[in-house]
């Protein structure tokens, strides 16, 4: 099956610094990438939508400017979570879609936790 | 946008006992409806799921119903084991290509 991984799997930051957040399809290619965050006890929120090669889209009530998101590559989407803050302390879980299955695959998600 | 309603929250089953986990979905353009099982502090995995072609799908312990018209679908469990326990997503999507929305989770526990 189709394997997502993600980098760091758990970060721990200073508030006010920022965090890069790697999610990489391992054996396939993905155009088009999501971003959710999850906070305990509760279910999986879409932060934004991550097309290669093009600006992502954000979801209502998601700052674009505070979580930046780069799909450089067809294996690669970054999310970078800028001056951090103890409020953005989560499980930020990608997921990537395998266009010949029409599946979404989840990355193995990244816990910050901002002081 | 779409909107998912899953229930219960959580469901207590003794060990062998059938569970069924109920979703529904607010857009009728929805048209693939997976379910994910996530243990704690892992990712979700997906179990099984249905398009909206079908009507019902089995896997082994594992079903899927979809009742298009009323805009439902729900898992079934049967012959429920202790390693079922685990949180369970169900999720709709509009068209290919665009994000699942997921509904709030059930906790699920089975005891032996």
């Amino acid at each position: 099956g189709a394997v997502v991984s993600q980098h760091p799997s758990w970060v721990i930051c200073k508030s006010g610094t920022s965090v890069k957040i790697e999610c990489r399809s391992l054996d396939f290619q993905a155009t088009t990438m999501f971003w959710y965050r999850q906070f305990p006890k509760q279910s999986l929120m879409l932060m934004a939508t991550s097309n290669e090669g093009s600006k992502a889209t954000y979801e209502q009530g998601v700052e674009k400017d505070k979580f930046l998101i780069n799909h450089a590559s067809l294996t690669l989407s970054t999310l970078t979570v800028t001056s951090a803050h103890p409020e953005d302390s989560s499980f930020y879980i990608c997921s990537a879609r395998w266009e010949s299955t029409d599946t979404q695959y989840f990355g193995p998600g990244t816990r910050l936790t901002v002081l | 946008g779409e909107n998912v309603e899953q229930h219960p929250s959580t469901l207590s089953v003794q060990e062998g006992d059938s569970a069924v986990i109920k979703c529904t979905y607010s857009d009728s353009a929805s048209n693939y409806f997976p379910w994910y099982k996530q243990e704690l502090g892992k990712r979700p995995q997906l179990i099984i799921d249905i398009r909206s072609n079908v009507g019902e799908k089995k896997d082994q312990r594992i079903a899927v119903t979809l009742n298009k018209t009323a805009k439902h679908f729900s898992l079934h469990i049967t012959e429920t084991q202790p390693e079922d326990s685990a949180v369970y997503f169900c999720a709709a999507r509009l068209q290919a290509g665009t994000a699942l929305i997921f509904g709030k989770g059930t906790t699920l526990s089975v005891s032996s």
